[in-house]
């Protein structure tokens, strides 16, 4: 699975629009991107995940580029509960397991 | 519906002796994962069942972990001898039939080893 590039951390204001960047510039044409989080002392989360076009839910918005060498997950509005490390993930479709890197710890502050 | 669980929550042993993680998977979902977390590191993948089979164990660090799934429901992972670098927090997870749908993951094990 290709491997994702994501900054260690960053700080959020409650309420505003989250932005996490994630690089996958080696990504094939038959992988996926996927999102995880993890709130401390607990679990994994799906968040989201797409191919190539931008994919919203109730969670979350998935921005993919065009060349789908980078992405952009949107938490349009944080909160406090939305405190966690999140995972940018590159799977093949056929895939099973998912690969972790380190992550972005995202800190939604008052 | 009840998501994943795992038993216990938290187990502390000494080195050397043998310890049994359990996990009840989302009833209905044939794939069942394991991956744990030691101490300052990633989250690793550990293995995949499809139903009672083993579909990859590529993950397992060694001989001292044991992995089943009788009957294609809940599964356990047995460490027997413990280590100390066994210390983590060890996860499990299910998806429904299709293997790269949606994991579910459980709360997790945290393993000490003392």
């Amino acid at each position: 699975d290709a491997k994702t590039t994501q900054p260690t951390s960053m700080d959020c204001a409650e309420g505003r629009a989250a932005n996490l960047p994630c690089n996958h510039s080696t990504i094939s044409g038959n992988e996926y991107v996927y999102w995880y989080r993890q709130i401390h002392s607990q679990g994994p989360q799906y968040i989201i995940h797409g191919l190539k076009n931008n994919e919203t839910n109730e969670m979350a918005s998935l921005i993919i580029t065009e060349d789908r060498k980078s992405s952009t997950l949107i938490l349009p509005h944080a909160t406090l509960r939305d405190t966690a490390v999140y995972y940018c993930i590159v799977r093949k479709a056929a895939g099973n397991k998912l690969t972790f890197g380190g992550g972005t710890r995202v800190l939604v502050k008052p | 519906e009840a998501g994943v669980t795992q038993f216990p929550s938290h187990s502390v042993i000494e080195k050397g002796q043998t310890v049994t993680l359990r996990c009840d998977p989302i009833s209905g979902h044939d794939n069942l994962y394991w991956y744990r977390r030691v101490m300052g590191k990633e989250i690793k993948f550990l293995l995949h069942f499809v139903k009672e089979s083993k579909q990859d164990e590529s993950g397992m660090p060694n001989n001292r972990f044991l992995a089943e799934r009788t009957g294609g429901t809940y599964s356990t992972l047995k460490v027997q001898p413990a280590e100390l670098e066994d210390s983590g927090v060890y996860f499990c997870a299910s998806s429904q039939v299709v293997a790269w749908g949606e994991q579910y993951f459980g709360p997790g094990t945290r393993l000490t080893v003392t």
